[in-house]
This record gives structure tokens, C-alpha cells and sequence, in this order.
């Protein structure tokens, strides 16, 4: 069974630049999420999805990040404009069971973001 | 804000048991306490999972205590290779709405 890609596995951008991530979850998984992870730091959720539809973006930065998940299954992550503390580990997951608010995820490798 | 709490490092050798304790006070009702073992320049990878009590799988244990409060993975005779961080995920409860929280997590450094 494939696991969840992503990519870029790596970008490095100026500030006030745009970058853009993409996560292809674990086929047949209804829940993505997307977590900004600094250095030295757990993984904090950005945004959850549920199929297609936003689940908590309580965490996400609104005025310059943005995400959307398109047919419920591919999902992109954007930064416009960023900031040097948005570099980070970006890592996208997936998860299978509905109901649940801690289901058991499986994330890709991650996006590492540096921002200069 | 609501927050799970873990230690900061733990040293241990191979062949050890290792016991990772997490403390999350605002734990919601309804979900599960999952961990993960993250390496270098990977995603987490999930351990193990459970509600209540212990849970037991092929790689760790997992203690709960009835309050839920807390949780403690684990490890059995640690080997080299789980030198790693251990991350728990919890459901918490953060001014009336469920909101999933990763621990601060612990770096285990297993020496021969």
C-alpha cells in the first residue's frame, strides 16, 4: 500500500515570496491534515479536512496561508506572503476512520520550508 | 491553552525498559491517546493506541490510568535503533471545543 507523498521535499524561498505544497493522502482516506512542525517542536495542526470539507483551521494563519482539498482527495497548502517564521516542517497525513477525533494517522515525509 | 506535557530527553542502554509518561489534564471524554516515533527527517510513525487501561502490541506497551489524565508508553528491551523522539496525540478539551494536541515530546537516546 502507497503511504501519503508529498512534495517538494525541500524549498527555500526569500520572504514576502509564495511557495505552494502538495499532499496525495493514502488512497481511500477521507481525513488530511496538515501540521507545521519548528524545529525542536511537536507537529501543530493547521487545518483538518473531512473529505472535502474543513474539519478545525482554528491554528491557520488566515491572512497568508491557505489550503484546499479538491474532490476530497489531493490537497495544497500555500503561503503568500511568507514570513522567516514560517520556516518549518510542513507534513501532510492521512487518516481512514470517521468518527473519531484521534484516529490513528499515517503522515508522508514532510516538506522542509526555509525562508530567507 | 490547553497542552499535553512530556520530558524533555531520556537516556537509556540497550536491552532496557523504557517508560515514557505524558500528561494531558483536558483529555476529552470520547477519544483515544496515540503515540508516534519520529527520526530524523521523517514523518511520525504510529507505535500504539489505546482508550483505557493497557494496550499491548508487537513493539510497545501503552498504561492508562482511569482518570486518563495521563499515559505511559512502553518500550522493552530498547535496542540502538529506537534512539528517536516519541510524540503522544491527544483529543483536548480547549474552552469547549476538541482540538487534537501533540506533546511536547521526548528524545530518547538509547546507548549501548
Amino acid at each position: 500500500e502507497a503511504g501519503v507523498a508529498q512534495s517538494p521535499r525541500y524549498k527555500i524561498i526569500e520572504k514576502r515570496q509564495s511557495v505552494a505544497f502538495w499532499c496525495n493522502p493514502i488512497s481511500g482516506h477521507a481525513t488530511l491534515y496538515w501540521y507545521q512542525q519548528i524545529l525542536g517542536q511537536g507537529p501543530k495542526l493547521l487545518i483538518q479536512f473531512q473529505n472535502n470539507g474543513v474539519v478545525d483551521d482554528s491554528q491557520l494563519p488566515k491572512d497568508r496561508f491557505s489550503a484546499e482539498r479538491l474532490k476530497g482527495v489531493d490537497s495544497t497548502l500555500k503561503i503568500q506572503p511568507a514570513k522567516l517564521e514560517d520556516s518549518a516542517v510542513y507534513l501532510c497525513a492521512s487518516s481512514g476512520e470517521r468518527g473519531r477525533i484521534v484516529d490513528t494517522q499515517y503522515f508522508g515525509p514532510g516538506t522542509r520550508l526555509t525562508v530567507l | 491553552l490547553a497542552k499535553t506535557t512530556q520530558p524533555i530527553s531520556m537516556d537509556s542502554y540497550e536491552g532496557q525498559e523504557v517508560n515514557i509518561t505524558c500528561s494531558h489534564n483536558n483529555i476529552a471524554t470520547n477519544d483515544y491517546i496515540t503515540w508516534y516515533q519520529q527520526f530524523p527527517s521523517q514523518g511520525p510513525r504510529f507505535i500504539i493506541q489505546g482508550y483505557k487501561t493497557k494496550v499491548t502490541n508487537e513493539v510497545a506497551s501503552l498504561f492508562i490510568p482511569a482518570d486518563r489524565k495521563s499515559s505511559t508508553l512502553s518500550l522493552p528491551r530498547v535496542s540502538l535503533s529506537d534512539t528517536a523522539v516519541y510524540y503522544c496525540l491527544v483529543g483536548l478539551m480547549n474552552t469547549g471545543f476538541q482540538k487534537l494536541v501533540f506533546g511536547t515530546g521526548t528524545r530518547l537516546l538509547v546507548s549501548p
